[in-house]
């Protein structure tokens, strides 16, 4: 199994920090990562795929990086709706998920 | 609108089989891989398995392998995901997320729409 390592587990910052979370893989995955964001009781929410494309609806100020082994999501600018969990996801095989990074004040 | 939505919450006891189901409208449904993703009380999310609606093609994780069962009735547009005989370890949220067409891997993709979850609880 690929094993996805997110760091840091929590983080805490204030509106209008650029935040910036990293997501190793245990082997090379090419640029086959998601990023999604999670808040408290809801279904996870597609931000980025395939390492740094942003999906349709995604404010600007997220942006994603990498390939290979190391990818990053960055915040340009923390907004109040932007305090929730965050997740990397590979899909070069079979698919899993990194342990999540919790985004708080 | 593509929408996936799943059935309600369930309690069961230890032992007893379930079926909990996520409808897809608003696209074509035989054209898009369904995913499965487990979150365990307070955890993250663990990719279970996928499975193409048009020819009922199922792909597991490793981790899943044999202890669930995927499956469709495309002529309903629904998937489902089933235990034969449920244990409090499978007490968790679970997730139906349709793949993505696009910039995917020879095997795999980015889920771009979800299901609201299904709650599951396992107690004797």
């Amino acid at each position: 199994d690929i094993q996805m390592t997110q760091s840091p587990s929590t983080l805490s910052a204030s509106v209008g920090d650029r935040v910036t979370i990293t997501c190793r893989a245990s082997q090379s995955i090419s640029t086959w990562l998601a990023w999604y964001q999670q808040k408290p009781g809801k279904a996870p929410n597609l931000l980025i795929y395939k390492a740094s494309n942003l999906e349709s609806g995604v404010p600007s100020r997220f942006s994603g990086s990498g390939s290979g082994t190391e990818f990053t999501l960055t915040i340009s600018s923390l907004q109040p709706d932007d305090f929730a969990t965050y997740y990397c996801q590979q899909y070069y095989t079979y698919s899993t998920f990194g342990g999540g990074t919790k985004v708080e004040i | 609108e593509v929408q996936l939505v799943q059935s309600g919450a369930e309690v069961k006891k230890p032992g007893e089989s379930l079926k909990i189901s996520c409808k897809g409208s608003g696209y074509t449904f035989t054209n898009y891989w369904i995913g499965w993703v487990r979150q365990m009380p307070g955890k993250g999310l663990e990719y279970m398995g996928s499975i193409w609606p048009s020819d009922s093609d199922a792909r597991y994780s490793p981790s899943f392998q044999g202890q669930v069962t995927l499956s469709v009735d495309k002529s309903i547009t629904t998937a489902y995901l089933q235990w034969s005989s449920l244990k409090a370890s499978d007490t968790a949220i679970y997730y139906c997320a349709r793949l993505g067409r696009l910039y995917c891997s020879a095997t795999n993709c980015h889920n771009d729409y979800w299901g609201q979850g299904t709650l599951v609880t396992v107690s004797s």
